[in-house]
This record gives structure tokens, C-alpha cells and sequence, in this order.
């Protein structure tokens, strides 16, 4: 079966840097995606990777492994308006999209 | 301001009743979605459409149907609701078919089926 895995809750104090990891086990690989979702609103995308490596944007960190089934995201200087769920998606050989449940980020001041 | 707007942002409707959710977007992007979010499970495909005047099934498809008569509009009905179809419904659009581009989300829709 097709399976993504992310921790279901993380806690980090403000201006810390905390990981988010994401492994995933999918029949096909297309890439993988980040999104951010504040409480009761649409998720919004942060980061794209389809080769294996880092992508920086700003505060925001993306790695991926293919060969591990491994990514992570990676936040720099927490702010609180980074408390958020974090989705890690990966595009399948079907070019459909294969979501986790997303990972609770919990910023204590 | 350019995006997708869904109607209506919440809604509480007795169980066998038909209800439509909208979906309009303003991108003139080809590609539209339908997914439900429940607590603990990641959003999940209900109907997609690669284009209009097309439309397929995802992952959880039963007890919902969908149209694309044009690019704009993607509504999703229930025709018979039930309370396993509680759940946040949004629906998101890319510029591309083949999927690999990112998706703009609506909203959403909140519904309850008591």
C-alpha cells in the first residue's frame, strides 16, 4: 500500500529551529510537496522537490531523500505565526497527489 | 483578488438530503479538485477534472458526483447525505494536467450531517 508518515505533534520555543520529517512509501515518485495550514484555513504551499537535496527558501528548509523515502522541512527563527499543521504530499506514478495527516508545529514564546 | 471561492463556508443539513457545494475560481487554471479533510487522515481525493467538459474519480468517490461544464466552475454534489460525509470539504485548482504543479486551495466547506 501507499503510506505517508509524519509525527502528529511537535512543540519548539520562538526563535529556535525545529525538523519536520516526513517518510513515505508510494508506488511511483513524481515528487514531493510542503504545505502550511493555520487552524481553520486552506493549506498554502511552502516548497517543491523532486531531486534529492536541500532547497532553501527564507526561513523555510526543504530535503528530500528518494532513495530513503525521506524528506524533511526544516524552520529557522520560529515565529509564533509558524504555529500550523505541516502536509507533506508525495506525487505518485498516477500524478495524484498522497497526503499524510500532518504534523501539529506548537510555538511556546 | 484572484483565487477560488467556495459556498458555503458552513452548513448543517439532516441526513438524506441533497446538497451541492461551489466552487468557482478566477485563474482560468484547467485543473480542479474535491478533497475531504477529517481529523487524523490526510486530505483525501473525492472527484478531480483535468480539464472541462472531463471529470474522474480519486479515492473516496462514493456518495458524491461532480460537473465541469467550464473552466470556472467545479460544483460537488451529495445526492443523499449521510453522517460518514461529515467533514471539511475543499476544493483547489492547478494550471497544470499532469498534476506536478501547485494546487491553490479554497476556503473550504464546513459541513455536518446530523
Amino acid at each position: 500500500g501507499q503510506n505517508i508518515d509524519q509525527p502528529t505533534e511537535m512543540t519548539a520555543t520562538e526563535g529556535a529551529i525545529v525538523q519536520i520529517n516526513c517518510t513515505y512509501q508510494t508506488s511511483g515518485f513524481n515528487g514531493l510537496f510542503w504545505y502550511q495550514q493555520h487552524a481553520g484555513e486552506a493549506p498554502t504551499f511552502l516548497s517543491y522537490n523532486v531531486l534529492d537535496g536541500l532547497e532553501e527558501k527564507g526561513r523555510f528548509s526543504s530535503f528530500l531523500s528518494r532513495s530513503k523515502g525521506y524528506s524533511y522541512l526544516l524552520l529557522k527563527e520560529l515565529q509564533m505565526k509558524d504555529s500550523a499543521s505541516y502536509l507533506c504530499a508525495v506525487l505518485g506514478s498516477n500524478y495524484q497527489l498522497i497526503w499524510g495527516a500532518g504534523t501539529k508545529l506548537i510555538i511556546k514564546p | 483578488i484572484a483565487g477560488i471561492t467556495q459556498a458555503p463556508t458552513s452548513q448543517i443539513l439532516a441526513a438524506g438530503r441533497r446538497m451541492t457545494l461551489r466552487c468557482t475560481q478566477d485563474m482560468r487554471h484547467n485543473a480542479m479538485y474535491w478533497y475531504r479533510q477529517d481529523l487524523g487522515l490526510g486530505l483525501r481525493l473525492i472527484h478531480y477534472s483535468n480539464t472541462a467538459g472531463t471529470t474522474g474519480k480519486g479515492e473516496v468517490p462514493d456518495g458524491y458526483s461532480v460537473s465541469r461544464a467550464n473552466t470556472d466552475d467545479f460544483p460537488l454534489t451529495l445526492a443523499s447525505a449521510v453522517p460518514s460525509q461529515t467533514s471539511v470539504y475543499f476544493c483547489a485548482s492547478s494550471d497544470g494536467v499532469s498534476g506536478a504543479n501547485v494546487l491553490t486551495f479554497g476556503a473550504g466547506s464546513r459541513l455536518t450531517v446530523l
